[in-house]
């Protein structure tokens, strides 16, 4: 139980355009889904968190016209890199919550290695 | 600020133990997790603990002391698998997970 995918585990995009990204819960219903980056040999930064049917609350320093989130149902939530550059190049990762705000684990999508070329 | 620190880098043997240690100050709590990473991969879960004490499953442990802010997972019968990152990470008490930067941990033979 508790599976989340992530589609595309890959993308190559080139610079000015955008990509979107998908974060399912295959096996639950999450009303609460994280995204977010890491880059090589640091640790994860958490950019926004998602709540199903609201709007997206960013990290500080996170543009959110830039990361265009949104979670229109309990089992999927989208990242879309608006107008991406290089600098965006970095693994994106998903997960999403388990049960209710008191029993927090989250649960990991694979991950999407984007490249911006 | 709220801060997770944790060593860098560690080697062991196999077949050996090793623990790896955290500690945090961070805004309220609600739990420590600890979860690993392979490189290019997504985390996933190991343990977590909210009260003070040692948590076993397996040839892995955690434990916790909220007192002093600080946890340490700790790994038995080294294999080679078990090379990868660990995270350590706290649940706020905005439930937010702080993430530490993560413990290398290098199995050799």
């Amino acid at each position: 139980g508790a599976v989340v995918s992530q589609h595309p585990s890959r993308v190559i995009c080139k610079s000015g355009t955008s990509v979107k990204i998908e974060c399912r819960s295959l096996d639950f219903q999450a009303t609460t889904m994280f995204w977010y980056r890491q880059f090589p040999k640091q640790s994860l930064m958490l950019m926004a968190t998602s709540n199903e049917g609201s709007k997206a609350t960013y990290e500080q320093g996170v543009e959110k016209d830039k990361f265009l989130i949104n979670h229109a149902s309990l089992t999927l939530s989208t990242l879309t890199v608006t107008s991406a550059h290089p600098e965006d190049s970095s693994f994106y990762i998903c997960s999403a919550r388990v049960g209710g705000q008191d029993y927090h684990e989250q649960y990991f999508g694979p991950g999407t290695r984007l490249t911006v070329t | 600020g709220q801060n997770i620190d944790q060593p860098t880098e560690m080697t062991a043997t196999e077949g050996a133990i090793v623990q790896i240690n955290c500690t945090y100050q961070t805004s309220g709590f609600n739990g420590l997790f600890w979860y690993q990473q392979h490189a290019g991969e997504a985390p996933t879960f190991l343990s977590y603990n909210v009260l003070d004490g040692l948590e076993e499953k397996g040839r892995f442990s955690s434990f916790l002391s909220r007192s002093k802010g600080y946890s340490y997972l700790l790994l038995k019968e080294l294999q080679m698998k078990d090379s990868a990152s660990y995270l350590c990470a706290v649940s706020n008490s905005n439930y937010q997970l702080i993430w530490g930067a993560g413990t290398k941990l290098i199995i050799k033979p």
